[in-house]
């Protein structure tokens, strides 16, 4: 199946700070990408859909301004979590999906984020 | 709306047991079901899919039947290994949604050697 990489894998970062997620399609073009985020023994809550080139669609509840995203180009979307507080921490897993793979999503690895 | 009931977890199973999870789902229009799974630390996988009533999904010794008439789509492998130990996700998609995954609270699996 198609591949998926996010990057970094884990961070740790201090309050205040930001800190940026990479979610790059490594073998095919991704229209849309799907930012989730994942608490301890949870499933995954949607943040924000991004189709390349507009802006993301931010699902109720999920400040804009804090969760940056861009989907810049075909292979690349970042989730930025501008001015990070302790309770940002969480698993935040990315998918994407082409215009071949309508009906399937496929996942990054995820970013275990911890802010101290 | 949308959404995706599944069986609450934890479960542990002795090694070579008969596993079921089940998932029930509603949908607006015709979903496309899946089941993902996760193992400790990691991102989903997709395991397997079906995208129309009848079809059968099966990888890795796990098959899940889609069900139009009981709107399910359980989870059944015949024999699990210690290896099969994850959190299984089942999800739903549909056109009508803009091909959002909605995904259910996930089912922890535990087998034990």
């Amino acid at each position: 199946g198609a591949v998926v990489s996010q990057h970094p894998s884990w961070v740790i970062c201090k309050s205040g700070t930001s800190v940026k997620i990479e979610c790059r399609s490594l073998d095919f073009q991704a229209t849309t990408m799907f930012w989730y985020r994942q608490f301890p023994k949870q499933s995954l809550m949607l943040m924000a859909t991004s189709n390349e080139g507009s802006k993301a669609t931010y699902e109720q509840g999920v400040e804009k301004d804090k969760f940056l995203i861009n989907h810049a180009s075909l292979t690349l979307s970042t989730l930025t979590v501008t001015s990070a507080h302790p309770e940002d921490s969480s698993f935040y897993i990315c998918s994407a999906r082409g215009q071949r793979t309508n009906t399937e999503a496929f996942f990054g690895q995820g970013t275990r984020l911890t802010v101290v | 709306g949308d959404s995706v009931t599944q069986m609450e977890g934890p479960v542990t199973l002795s090694e070579e047991a008969f596993l079921t999870i089940n998932c029930t789902y509603t949908a607006t229009g015709y979903p496309s079901l899946f089941w993902y799974v996760q193992y400790p630390g990691e991102g989903l996988q997709l395991l397997l899919k079906a995208t129309k009533a009848d079809d059968k999904g099966s990888n890795k010794g796990f098959e899940a039947t889609y069900r139009k008439e009981t709107t399910s789509f359980h989870l059944e492998k015949g024999s699990v290994q210690v290896s099969d130990s994850a959190v299984y996700f089942c999800a739903l998609t549909t056109s009508n949604t803009g091909n959002q995954f909605y995904f259910g609270t996930g089912t922890s699996l535990t087998v034990i050697p």
